[in-house]
């Protein structure tokens, strides 16, 4: 199985609302990522879990808060969002400290804050 | 800082041609990937190059990495309309940190 997923597909949320990302994959990979991509933008890194710990944070508002509650599972717990953050949101593992570590992306959310 | 650029951004070719994609980076390192992405959907890895002189092929595309030059190049032989779509390349300096090119959006023309 070499399949990451993402749940929802789709999200609609206004600004006071408190809503998940979830991302799974069972490639025994222990390193994931949590990504923010505009249009026609390369993917911007938010977040890296190490061997679930968070081992990067790049300087993301605290309104995205992450979440690794076991080897195979990543969330973003989203709070307050703006406008601004409407964005295609994908996760990706891979394998931790190994040369190649080839990162497998997952389809990605697409999170419209209105 | 740390710097991945890929010219041209923008590359519109016809069936049948070849082109080349180029993807600079500022800093030493011996691991690149490039990924192609359509449109609204994920990246999908194409190319894992880990070695100065690597060269790997797939089809209509071949990728081949130069560390010291510090410059990988993703060449396109016999354009067809399916290879349409943005290509990235990701430069991974520290074991598990990607950076990522600002993209080359490719439109195959009949």
């Amino acid at each position: 199985d070499t399949e990451v997923t993402q749940t929802p597909k789709h999200l609609v949320m206004g600004m006071t609302n408190k809503k998940s990302l979830k991302c799974e994959q069972h490639m025994g990979h222990r390193a994931m990522y949590w990504y923010k991509q505009k249009a026609k933008k390369p993917p911007e890194l938010m977040f890296v879990y190490s061997y679930e710990k968070l081992s990067i944070n790049e300087s993301v508002p605290s309104r995205f808060s992450p979440e690794c509650p076991n080897s195979s599972l990543l969330n973003l717990h989203l709070h307050a969002l703006q406008p601004e953050d409407s964005a295609l949101y994908l996760c990706a593992s891979s394998q931790r400290g190994i040369a190649g570590g080839e990162q497998y992306f997952g389809p990605g959310t697409r999170l419209t804050v209105t | 800082e740390l710097k991945v650029e890929q010219n041209p951004l923008f590359l519109s070719m016809q069936e049948g041609k070849n082109y080349t994609i180029y993807c600079n980076y500022s800093t030493t390192s011996d691991r690149l990937y490039w990924y192609r992405q359509d449109p609204g959907k994920s990246l999908e890895s194409l190319f894992v190059l880990l070695s100065n002189g690597a060269v790997k092929q797939e089809g209509r595309l071949m990728a081949s990495l130069d560390t010291k030059a510090r410059l990988s190049t993703l060449h396109i032989t016999a354009a067809v309309h399916d290879l349409s779509a943005t290509y990235f390349c990701a430069v991974d300096y520290t074991g598990n940190q990607f950076y990522f090119g600002t993209g080359t959006s490719l439109t195959v023309i009949p």
